[in-house]
């Protein structure tokens, strides 16, 4: 059974970076797209980006140019960093694999606050 | 790009079937069989009830169906049971620049 869980810092303050990490475990990293997702207090699920084993990523058009996935394959891990943060960026991020068309296993999910 | 559209609410009462809507255009839901659909109870992660327009994962009760015609996706869950009260996203693929995208969610509620 794979399971994911997310790490990082719950408070970030604003303009700096947010950075997270995800762990896998009971599976390899070495295949599929490791993804992050988020979603604002009271909002829907927004996709941030995925990443492949390779290092290959893609972005949603909207946080492309903040963030940026990152893949540790001999950790089983990978990582989002988002700069230049807003109040708007303040969400429970979750991270998740995504699995012939749809995401199939997420982490719990982490709430990350962005305030001063 | 901006998210598929929703409903933002539906309701129904228990035994009968509701239809959650999700339109896209021609650059994703159009063209792509990518379609995957999330039931998310508050606090928690979501979970896969659809993927692929149509498939239902192994687990997943078969009162939940997909289907698609043009740019629009739909969700139906008939037989309503009160534990299906939840928030209910499509999801899916958009050719240019192989990202995804999420619709804005819909509020089902169990009478």
């Amino acid at each position: 059974q794979v399971q994911l869980q997310e790490s990082g810092p719950g408070l970030v303050r604003p303009s700096e970076t947010l950075s997270l990490t995800c762990t896998v475990s009971g599976g390899s990293i070495s295949s599929s797209y490791w993804t992050w997702v988020r979603q604002p207090a009271g909002k829907g699920l927004e996709f941030i980006g995925r990443i492949y084993s390779s290092g290959s990523s893609n972005y949603s058009p909207s946080l492309k140019r903040r963030a940026t996935l990152s893949i540790d394959t001999s950790k089983n891990e990978f990582s989002l960093k988002l700069s230049s943060v807003t109040a708007a960026d303040t969400a429970v991020y979750y991270c998740a694999r995504y699995e012939l068309g749809h995401f199939d296993y997420w982490g719990q999910g982490t709430l990350v606050t962005v305030s001063s | 790009q901006s998210a598929l559209t929703q409903p933002a609410s539906v309701s129904g009462s228990p035994g009968q079937s509701i239809t959650i809507s999700c339109t896209g255009t021609s650059s994703d839901v159009g063209s792509f069989d990518l379609v995957s659909w999330y039931q998310k109870y508050p606090g928690k992660a979501p979970r896969v009830i659809i993927h692929e327009v149509s498939k239902r994962p192994s687990g997943v009760s078969n009162r939940f169906s997909g289907s698609k015609s043009g740019n629009t996706a739909s969700l139906t869950i008939s037989g309503l049971q009160a534990e299906d009260e939840a928030d209910y996203y499509c999801c899916s693929y958009v050719g240019i620049r192989s990202y995804l995208i999420f619709g804005g969610g819909t509020k089902l509620t169990v009478l």
